[in-house]
């Protein structure tokens, strides 16, 4: 199985500045056929389910706020959300799709600081 | 717009089948481009891939080794939903329980979550 690691377990960010989340898969999760990287972000709220956030590793979702971003390639993958805004408290996790078993980072909790 | 309606019961014993069920609105069971999942969370496990079906010009199942002597995920084309049945359940399989559509592209859609307990 490929095994997710998302760093840090959590994260304190004052409003207005950025957070970084960073996930590591034990291996490449690049299709090279299409050059494409098998790679979600979520976050997810109390009582929710997972909120697709990025897709493909960088495609934001459409209505997702342009402060998230996704970023890497192959084995490491970053989001980013540029500003901090108080309705992105939650924590956030990666998954690959790039075959089954389908694989979560252990997740990353976000809180202002 | 695609809508999971997941139902079943939220308290199993130990050593009986859990089973739920999960209706599909806006998209059909037996689309040959989607795959219809079943995912779990719980404190222990996080977020745990348990199995999917899917239809490509006949069904097929691919299932997580750690449930895959205890799980059957079952498509029924005359109701447009499909179901999760995992048998012997402990404790250990106390989760939140989801549907989910094509989880990780952009066609995904997730049920609204079941909590199962297994407890006596």
């Amino acid at each position: 199985d490929i095994v997710m690691t998302q760093s840090p377990d959590s994260l304190a960010v004052s409003l207005g500045e950025r957070a970084t989340i960073n996930c590591k898969s034990s291996q490449s999760i690049l299709y090279s056929s299409n050059n494409k990287n098998y790679l979600a972000w979520y976050q997810q709220k109390p009582g929710q389910p997972p909120k697709l956030l990025i897709y493909w590793a960088s495609t934001r979702e459409s209505g997702v706020p342009d402060r998230f971003s996704g970023s890497g390639s192959g084995t490491d993958f970053t989001l980013t959300i540029s500003s901090l805004q108080a309705e992105d408290v939650a924590v956030y996790y990666c998954q690959h799709y790039y075959i089954t078993p389908y694989t979560f980072g252990q997740g990353t909790r976000l809180e202002i600081k | 717009q695609v809508q999971l309606q997941q139902s079943g019961p939220g308290l199993v014993k130990p050593s009986q089948t859990l089973s739920l069920t999960c209706a599909i609105s806006g998209d059909s069971v037996s689309s040959n481009i989607a795959a219809w999942n079943w995912i779990r969370q719980s404190p222990s496990r996080g977020l745990e891939w348990l199995g999917r079906t899917y239809y490509k010009s006949k069904w097929y199942n691919d299932y997580a080794e750690s449930v895959k002597s205890r799980i059957t995920i079952n498509p029924d084309t005359s109701k447009n939903q499909f179901s999760l049945h995992l048998s012997s359940v402990t404790p250990e399989d106390t989760a939140v329980y989801y549907c989910v559509r094509d989880p990780g592209y952009s066609t995904t859609r997730w049920g609204q979550g079941t909590l199962v307990t297994v407890s006596s």
